[in-house]
């Protein structure tokens, strides 16, 4: 199937940092990408949808100017936390959605963020 | 808005035993149905999907669902459990939104446990 990656795997930070995730499709090109967030024990809730060349579109609660969103290519989006706190620290998860013969979203193997 | 719901957080078999994971769907059209696995710090794996072709539907590594209209339902089933089954399954719903892709709303989450 196709692959999505994500970097870093795993990052600690100091509280008011700001981090930066990428996420990639490897072998397909990805018009549209997600991301998720998921706190320790519970499900994933969708953050925001990256559209390649215009803004992404945030679910309602999640801050955008914290939650800094860029879908520069169709292969990468990036995911920056700015001045990042406790609360923050969180196993971030992104998906692409693959076009035809797979059709359907293919999920990175996520991010754990610690933020001190 | 669409959504699944999944009775049961935590879900204990025996090996070799039966699994049966169960999850309802809220629709108001025929939808698109997913079961995803996660195993510990990973990303989603998909397990098998439902897109309104053959109502019985086979997965990965053994798993398969009904998809039951008349029950809002779509539980996943396993015949014999592995130790390497153990892992937790998520339920998913798409929703077409505007702009023409689909939105995934996943479920609570069960976590399977297998004894030995």
């Amino acid at each position: 199937g196709a692959v999505v990656s994500q970097h870093p795997s795993w990052v600690i930070c100091k509280s008011g940092t700001s981090v930066k995730i990428e996420c990639r499709s490897l072998d397909f090109q990805a018009t549209t990408m997600f991301w998720y967030r998921q706190f320790p024990k519970q499900s994933l809730m969708l953050m925001a949808t990256s559209n390649e060349g215009s803004k992404a579109t945030y679910e309602q609660g999640v801050e955008k100017d914290k939650f800094l969103i860029n879908h520069a290519s169709l292969t990468l989006s990036t995911l920056t936390v700015t001045s990042a706190h406790p609360e923050d620290s969180s196993f971030y998860i992104c998906s692409a959605r693959a076009p035809l013969p797979y059709n359907e979203q293919f999920f990175g193997p996520g991010t754990r963020l610690t933020v001190l | 808005a669409q959504s699944v719901t999944q009775l049961g957080s935590h879900v204990s078999v025996s090996e070799g035993a039966l699994v049966l994971l169960r999850c309802n769907y809220s629709s108001s059209v025929p939808p698109y149905l997913f079961w995803y696995v996660q195993y510990p710090n990973q990303g989603l794996q998909l397990l098998l999907k439902y897109t309104s072709a053959a109502t019985l539907v086979k997965g990965i590594n053994g798993f398969e669902a009904e998809f039951k209209k008349s029950e809002t339902s779509f539980h996943l089933t396993k015949p014999s459990a592995h130790m390497s089954d153990a892992a937790e399954y998520f339920c998913a719903v798409s929703d077409l939104v505007s702009g023409g892709y689909q939105k995934v709303t996943f479920g609570t989450g069960t976590k399977l446990q297998v004894i030995p």
